[in-house]
């Protein structure tokens, strides 16, 4: 099993709708986990962390279920400045190394008018 | 705000040709990265440097080397390179906390390898 793995995509969604991300991860023992954004051919970005309890930032909501080791991220009300590709990123926390985040290959959303 | 700065932007190698990509932070940042980034492939770690005088292999170090210069700067070198190294790299730091996860990444350098 991948240590990250996510839908590839594309996902083709029209203006308005909502549309959700999931992610798996591999190491049970992650502690830290977030959502980048990656516009083509730019530098990723980090658009959210995502904490146990769940987390919203505007029309941004992320989930983290601990025990099946998935993360999700719904956008709601999508608009066209949502099109980028959606990089799942985890900390495996292994001992304590400080240097390796995971990141997955992205999932690439689309919004058409 | 520069934020972090990667030169060059783009390269066009030989095979067996060197060169070094230049990455400075102006964010008083402890920690610095080197990724590459491959179709199908996503962000791959090469080496980080989690405070300044340390450098520490990644998931891909093979071919690379690095220098922590100073706090602010880390190179990456390409000694002997090859088409397999053709990609677009990431310069990134961080403050690092155990969870913070927050990367500030440069513009990216692409590279092509003949």
């Amino acid at each position: 099993r991948k240590e990250v793995e996510q839908d590839p995509g594309p996902f083709n969604v029209p203006e308005g709708a909502t549309v959700a991300f999931n992610c798996t991860y591999s190491n049970s023992a992650s502690q830290s986990f977030f959502w980048y954004r990656q516009d083509c051919r730019k530098e990723p970005k980090l658009l959210m962390s995502v904490y146990s309890s769940g987390n919203e930032d505007g029309r941004f909501t992320a989930q983290l279920n601990r025990a099946s080791q998935y993360i999700s991220l719904l956008i709601r009300d999508s608009k066209l400045s949502d099109s980028a590709t959606y990089l799942c990123v985890v900390n495996p926390n292994y001992g304590g190394s400080q240097g390796n985040l995971i990141f997955g290959k992205g999932t690439k959303l689309s919004v058409k008018p | 705000n520069a934020g972090v700065t990667q030169t060059p932007k783009f390269q066009v190698l030989k095979t067996g040709q060197s060169m070094t990509l230049q990455c400075a932070q102006d964010m008083n940042h402890n920690s610095m990265y080197w990724y590459r980034q491959d179709p199908g492939m996503g962000l791959r770690l090469i080496y980080y440097s989690a405070s300044e005088g340390t450098t520490d292999k990644g998931e891909v170090p093979n071919g690379y080397n690095v220098s922590r210069l100073n706090k602010r700067e880390f190179s990456l070198r390409l000694e002997s390179a090859a088409p397999s190294q053709t990609s677009v790299y990431f310069c990134a730091s961080s403050m690092w906390t155990a969870n913070t996860g927050e990367l500030f990444f440069g513009e990216g350098s692409r590279l092509t390898v003949l």
